[in-house]
């Protein structure tokens, strides 16, 4: 079975400023793919980044970026240069290599962008 | 920007009532998914439907639900008797392949059971 942790329920960072949403999963597949949702107050799910279990480099998006750490099991989610319409909920996911791909979320963490 | 329609957008249902959410996936797209978010909680896996079947589904997706693909643009969520617990927002998601990084979600469904 999968597991996302998410610990960070809320998170506040200055405009401008870096931020890192921490995300630790479990699995005992050995090919999965990670991936990092926005969903604003408008309920909708924006994908933001993904990074597969055998990828070499971190995936990087634009001011996103996921700092993968394969053997301690984390997926943290890094914005750079933070801007008001980063405030959101944020979900990290799982998926595995069998099946049709479905998806585990972890619980979300909401950041709020600060003036 | 092709992107996945849901409709209606909230619905409101009596308890024991059938619900049916209706989502319009990406034309080109092969692979469809629902999913539920109960408010203040995590998004979670109902149902996937491939090739005009279902090709996986959670333990949540009892009974009581259904999916049909009834034409060549419609992808429906049906829930047979609705319960309060079933109050949610539903996603609807569809991909060209079966890799969830091609995963596009709609806007959701909000449902509320009174």
């Amino acid at each position: 079975a999968q597991k996302i942790t998410q610990t960070q329920p809320g998170m506040f960072v200055q405009e401008k400023e870096a931020v890192t949403l921490d995300c630790t999963y479990d699995t005992s597949d050995p090919s999965y793919g990670l991936f990092w949702y926005k969903q604003p107050s408008s309920g909708e799910m924006i994908f933001l980044i993904y990074q597969g279990s055998y990828d070499q480099q971190n995936a990087t998006e634009g001011r996103y970026s996921l700092n993968f750490q394969k053997a301690r099991k984390s997926a943290n989610l890094v914005i750079s240069a933070s801007q008001l319409g980063d405030s959101a909920m944020y979900f990290c996911a799982m998926s595995n290599s069998g099946g049709y791909q479905k998806v585990t979320f972890g619980t979300g963490t909401k950041l709020q962008v600060i003036p | 920007e092709p992107e996945v329609t849901q409709t209606p957008s909230h619905q409101v249902t009596q308890m024991g009532q059938e619900v049916i959410l209706r989502c319009v996936p990406i034309s080109n797209h092969l692979y469809f998914y629902w999913y539920r978010q109960i408010l203040g909680q995590k998004v979670e896996f109902l149902v996937s439907f491939y090739n005009n079947e279902i090709s996986e589904k959670s333990e949540i997706f009892d009974d009581q639900f259904s999916v049909e693909r009834p034409d060549g643009s419609n992808f429906t969520l049906k829930i047979r008797s609705t319960k309060l617990e079933d109050s949610a927002m539903y996603f609807c998601a569809s991909s060209e392949t079966d890799h969830p990084r091609g995963y596009t979600f709609g806007s959701g469904t909000r449902l509320t059971v009174v």
